[in-house]
């Protein structure tokens, strides 16, 4: 098993909301990657996870909390959003942050909305 | 900061010829790996160069990487419809960071 699955697919949000991103994947890896992507833009990278500990969080702003419960889930919690935070949400996994085995698999994205 | 560049940022090609696609970058990288994207979705692992290694094929892709003009080159062979994507380098040192990505169009 290949992937890397991501619900909800679409989400829409008020500002006031509080709601979750949820990862998984099942190929053993132990670094887990949370990236968001504007409209014709490249993916940014906003947290790793690497053997379920916080490695990297890329001065993402508290309203984003990360939290991975084991080595196959990821989360992104989500609350006080505001409307320039709609983007394309993506989990990726790799095997480790080893650098030389840095390939990366994505899973499809959730397209988030805050109205 | 973004890492890679690539050029150009459009290309439209016919099926059956090849479609070339290159990236720069600015500073020192482990690796450098090409991903394509579909229509806004998740994105495909292509193909990784390792910054001691100079030319890789994988199928209808061959990769070259020149690090002392800090540059990387992609030839997609004999393209086809389903071609039709984003493509994004990007370069791992500590993080992997995406190149703003190349529109492709394979014409039928």
């Amino acid at each position: 098993d290949t992937e890397v699955t991501q619900t909800p697919k679409h989400l829409v949000m008020g500002m006031t909301n509080k709601k979750s991103l949820k990862c998984e994947q099942h190929m053993g890896h132990r670094a887990m990657y949370w990236y968001k992507q504007k409209a014709k833009k490249p993916p940014e990278l906003m947290f790793v996870y690497s053997y379920e500990k916080l490695s990297i969080n890329e001065s993402v702003p508290s309203r984003f909390s990360p939290e991975c419960p084991n080595s196959s889930l990821l989360n992104l919690h989500l609350h006080a959003l505001q409307p320039e935070d709609s983007a394309l949400y993506l989990c990726a996994s790799s095997q480790t942050l080893l650098q030389g085995t840095a390939e990366q698999y994505f899973g499809p994205g959730t397209r988030l909305t805050v109205t | 900061s973004q890492q890679g560049e690539e050029d150009p940022q459009a290309l439209s090609i016919q099926e059956g010829e090849n479609a070339t696609m290159n990236c720069s970058y600015k500073t020192s990288i482990n690796n450098l790996q090409w991903y394509r994207q579909n229509s806004g979705r998740g994105l495909v692992h292509l193909i990784l160069i390792r910054s001691n290694e100079r030319e890789k094929h994988s199928g209808r892709l061959r990769v070259t990487l020149d690090t002392s003009k800090k540059s990387s080159s992609l030839l997609i062979t004999a393209s086809r419809a389903a071609d039709t994507a984003s493509y994004f380098c990007a370069t791992f040192y500590s993080k992997l960071t995406f190149g703003k990505g190349i529109t492709l169009s394979v014409r039928p």
